[in-house]
């Protein structure tokens, strides 16, 4: 089946540290990847997204590369701010549905 | 322009009686989801309507469950004799294309509507 693994938080770091946060799927096909983030009080919003292997998405200094090899999509920043306090979602799309499938989410705190 | 708009933002309800969801997307949009977030989790797929047609369902958990879209735009979830189990966020999406082999295809979520089932 179909389905997305996430890091499990909360993952609290200093403000100006560096974030990863790990993501792996499982599918078949070649889906396409998605990092979705919720602010506290808000709905989900698109942080960016990679349609095929080896492209890299990025968005706001965050980045995450289509690792098909290792079925990845691991997010990273180099230096996190107090205002990137959120809920972090990994997904996947598989190509000609429209159906997403999403990890369960990391909570991510960043100290001042 | 306007986003996703969810109501009621929250909703509480005695176990055994029927709630309905609203969902306004986003104006022109064709498609419209319904997901299940549990506390914790992730959303889940519940239902998809490209237009006024309902596409696939095969996340409803139940026949308690049902989503109409009659007039493609607004959406209403009904969830009949509510049980605690149903108590989650319940989120909206609608995405501007319908050609599901588009690989950017992306979704603009709602708020959310919290159910808590006493």
């Amino acid at each position: 089946g179909n389905s997305v693994t996430q890091m499990e938080g909360p993952v609290t770091l200093s403000e100006e540290a560096f974030l990863t946060i790990n993501c792996t799927y499982t599918a078949t096909g070649y889906p396409s990847l998605f990092w979705y983030v919720q602010y506290p009080g808000e709905g989900l919003q698109l942080l960016l997204k990679a349609t095929k292997a080896d492209d890299k998405g990025s968005n706001k200094g965050f980045e995450a590369t289509y690792r098909k090899e290792t079925t990845s999509f691991h997010l990273e920043k180099g230096s996190v701010q107090v205002s990137d306090s959120a809920v972090y979602f990994c997904a996947l799309r598989k190509y000609n549905f429209n159906k997403f499938y999403f990890g369960s989410g990391t909570k991510l705190n960043v100290k001042p | 322009g306007a986003g996703v708009s969810q109501s009621p933002r929250y909703k509480v309800a005695k176990r055994g009686q029927d709630v309905a969801l609203r969902c306004d997307p986003i104006s022109g949009h064709v498609s419209l989801f319904w997901y299940q977030q549990a506390l914790g989790q992730g959303p889940e797929f519940l239902t998809y309507f490209q237009n006024e047609a309902q596409l696939d369902k095969s996340g409803l958990p139940s026949d308690r469950f049902f989503a109409e879209r009659p007039e493609g735009s607004v959406s209403t979830l009904k969830i009949q004799r509510t049980q605690q189990e149903d108590s989650a966020v319940y989120l909206c999406a609608s995405s501007a294309t319908g050609t599901s082999g588009k690989p950017s295809y992306e979704q603009y979520f709602g708020p959310g509507t919290r159910l808590t089932v006493t």
